[in-house]
C-alpha cells in the first residue's frame, strides 16, 4: 500500500502571505499510461471535501488561481500564493495511481 | 446541477448491518464510476470502495473486504453500500463521490454518519 506523507500537519499563515504544503509518496505515482494521479482537496470546517487540483496541476473550475499544484514522481506541492480568510481548513493530497487510493494525514491551515 | 445525497446512516451495534444509499442527479449516472469514502470523527479520509459503470469491476479497502458490498442501480440513479459485520472502527461519515477516484472525484455528497457502538 502506498503511504502518503504530508507536511507540515499544521500551518499558521498571515493573511496575504504565501503557503506551501508538501506531499510525498512511498512509491512513484506515475501510472502506466503516463498520467500522474496526485490530487488535492480542501475541507472547510463542517463541509465535505472539495477537489482543488487533479493530476498534479490541473485546477478545478471555480478554484481561485492563487492555488497551484506541482511536482512529479514522488514529491508534490500545493501552493497558495496569498492566503485569504476563506482558505482556512484542512488540505489533503490523495493518490489515485495504486489501489487502494490513499490520502495524506491532512494539513490544517489557520490564520495567525 | 450535480447532486449526491446519502442516506441510511445511524447507530448500530457491533456485528450489525446497515445499508447506505446515494441518490444521484444532474448527470448521466450510468456513465460514471462511483466511490464511497469515509472519515472517522476528527480524523482523515479513507477510500472505501469503487464500482464501475456496469458493476463489472469493484474494488475494496482491505479492512472492509468480505464485509462491505458496493452496488448500484443505474435505472434508479442510485449507489449503495451494504455493510455487514460492523465494527467500532467503521464509525465514520460516509461520503458518496462521483468518479473512480483516480482523479480524486469532482463531486461529493454531504455524507451520512454511521456510528457503531453498544
Amino acid at each position: 500500500e502506498v503511504v502518503i506523507t504530508q507536511s507540515p500537519l499544521s500551518l499558521p499563515v498571515t493573511l496575504g502571505q504565501p503557503a506551501s504544503i508538501s506531499c510525498r509518496s512511498s512509491q512513484s505515482l506515475v501510472y502506466s499510461d503516463g498520467n500522474t494521479f496526485l490530487n488535492w482537496f480542501q475541507q472547510r470546517p463542517g463541509q465535505s471535501p472539495r477537489r482543488l487540483i487533479y493530476k498534479v496541476s490541473n485546477r478545478d473550475s471555480g478554484v481561485p488561481d492563487r492555488f497551484s499544484g506541482s511536482g512529479s514522481g514522488t514529491d508534490f506541492t500545493l501552493k497558495i500564493s496569498r492566503v485569504e480568510a476563506e482558505d482556512v481548513g484542512v488540505y489533503y493530497c490523495v493518490q489515485g495511481t495504486h489501489w487502494p487510493w490513499s490520502f495524506g494525514q491532512g494539513t490544517k491551515v489557520e490564520i495567525k | 446541477e450535480v447532486q449526491l445525497v446519502e442516506s441510511g446512516g445511524g447507530l448500530v451495534q457491533p456485528g450489525g448491518s446497515l445499508r447506505l444509499s446515494c441518490a444521484a442527479s444532474g448527470f448521466t449516472f450510468s456513465n460514471r464510476w462511483m466511490s464511497w469514502v469515509r472519515q472517522a470523527p476528527g480524523k482523515g479520509l479513507e477510500w472505501v470502495a469503487i464500482i464501475k459503470q456496469d458493476e463489472g469491476e469493484k474494488y475494496y479497502l482491505d479492512s472492509v473486504k468480505g464485509r462491505f458490498t458496493i452496488s448500484r442501480d443505474n435505472a434508479k440513479d442510485s449507489l449503495y453500500l451494504q455493510m455487514n459485520g460492523l465494527r467500532a472502527e467503521d464509525t465514520a461519515v460516509y461520503y458518496c463521490a462521483r468518479g473512480s477516484g483516480r482523479d480524486g472525484c469532482d463531486y461529493w455528497g454531504q455524507g451520512t454518519l454511521v456510528t457503531v457502538s453498544s
